[in-house]
This record gives structure tokens, sequence and C-alpha cells, in this order.
């Protein structure tokens, strides 16, 4: 079974960027597609977008297509989330998690315990 | 975008209760809709998959019916621990997946 661990908590400036990190165990990783998705302070769940770590081709949705950059790296087994240009409402929970594969007939299972990234000047 | 609603946004029960709680996608999508529990400061965890196949290691107690547009998930006697945010999610659009805007269950 694939399990998920995120990098720690995160303080940025507006107008800069964040690395979030997610490490796979267990399980098969290069054919799993790895999801990003984030939780603003009391809001609900956005899909951010995802990689197939053995294609190496991530999609996005289209409101962070700009400045988003999702990518994995097979060796170490660890997705990558960077988010760029900032600002006071990125501040939010960035979850990664397994997807099942399988569309549309898919799921997210399991998550990754979350990682909190703080903007503010 | 598939556009996902709840009902009701918050709802307040007891234990022993039978809840349901109502999911609509703004058009078809098939059985494809998967159903979430998040509790506070935890990650959301899959209770429910294509509409009506209950994860493994979910209690029975949950249940998930529907398919095109209005979807439920069913807890047919609370437990004290049953009590979170619960979200709906349709992959029809996969990847471009989306969630519902949860509805929040308290005592």
């Amino acid at each position: 079974q694939v399990q998920l661990v995120q990098s720690g908590a995160e303080v940025k400036k507006p107008g800069s960027s964040v690395k979030v990190s997610c490490k796979a165990s267990g399980g098969t990783f290069s054919t799993s597609t790895i999801t990003w998705v984030r939780q603003a302070p009391g809001q609900g769940l956005e899909w951010m977008g995802g990689i197939s770590p053995i294609f190496g081709t991530p999609m996005y949705a289209q409101r962070f297509q700009d400045r988003v950059t999702i990518t994995a790296d097979e060796s170490t087994r660890t997705a990558y989330m960077e988010l760029s240009s900032l600002r006071s409402d990125d501040t939010a929970i960035y979850y990664c998690a397994r997807d099942s594969g399988g569309a549309p007939e898919n799921w997210f299972d399991p998550w990754g315990q979350g990682t909190l990234v703080t903007v503010s000047s | 975008d598939i556009q996902m609603t709840q009902s009701p946004s918050s709802l307040s029960a007891s234990v022993g209760d039978r809840v349901t709680i109502t999911c609509r996608a703004s058009q078809s999508i098939s059985y494809y809709l998967n159903w979430y529990q998040q509790k506070p400061g935890k990650a959301p965890k899959l209770l429910i998959y294509a509409a009506s196949s209950l994860q493994s290691g979910v209690p029975s107690r949950f249940s998930g019916s529907g398919s095109g547009t209005d979807f439920t998930l069913t807890i047919s006697s609370l437990q004290p621990e049953d009590f979170a945010t619960y979200y709906c999610q349709q992959t029809y659009s996969t990847p471009q997946v989306t969630f519902g805007p949860g509805t929040k269950l308290d005592i």
C-alpha cells in the first residue's frame, strides 16, 4: 500500500514561489498518478493538477495553469508541486493524493498529511 | 466545468440517527461520484467510490447511491466518530475533477 508523506509547513512572501514535496513509500510509484488538491482556511477542496511519473506529463487545472508546475522523480519516489507568484489567497493546506487510475472511474486514495502554506508580508 | 452542490450545507444529528446527505451535479456524470470524510486537522478519507462501492475498511453503516445527476450518502446509525465534514467528488470529467462544497455534520 502506498503511503504519502509531505514536506513541512512554509511561510512565504507575496510574489515568491513555494515547492511542496510528496514522498511515496510502499506500493508502486511509477505507475501511479499523484494529484494535488488544496484547501483554503475553512473552505472546500480544489483540484490543482496531477502527474503520472512513468509518463512524466503533468495535467493542470485551468485556473492554475500559468502558475503551477508539478513534477515527479522516480528515483526518489517523490512528487513536487511548485506554485509561483504567490498571493495571500494562496494561503491553504496543500494535499497530495494517489489517483487510483481507470478514469473516469477513479478516486483519490490515500492522501498525504497536508502541507500548510502561509503567504504573508 | 461540472458544478457540484451538496445539501444540506450543515446538519445537526444525534448518535444513532440515520442521516442522508445529497449531492447534485450540473450535468449527468453517470456513476462517477466519490464520497470523502474529513475530520478537523486531517486529510480527507475515501468512503465510497463509483457512487455505491464501499472502500475497504469503511464501516458498513456508510452507503452511497445514485446515478446521473443525483446522489446520496447515507449513514444508517451515527456513531460519535462520524461527526465530520463530507465531500462529494465527480470524476466524469477527469482530469478536471470537482468537489462539492461539503456538508458539516455535527452533534
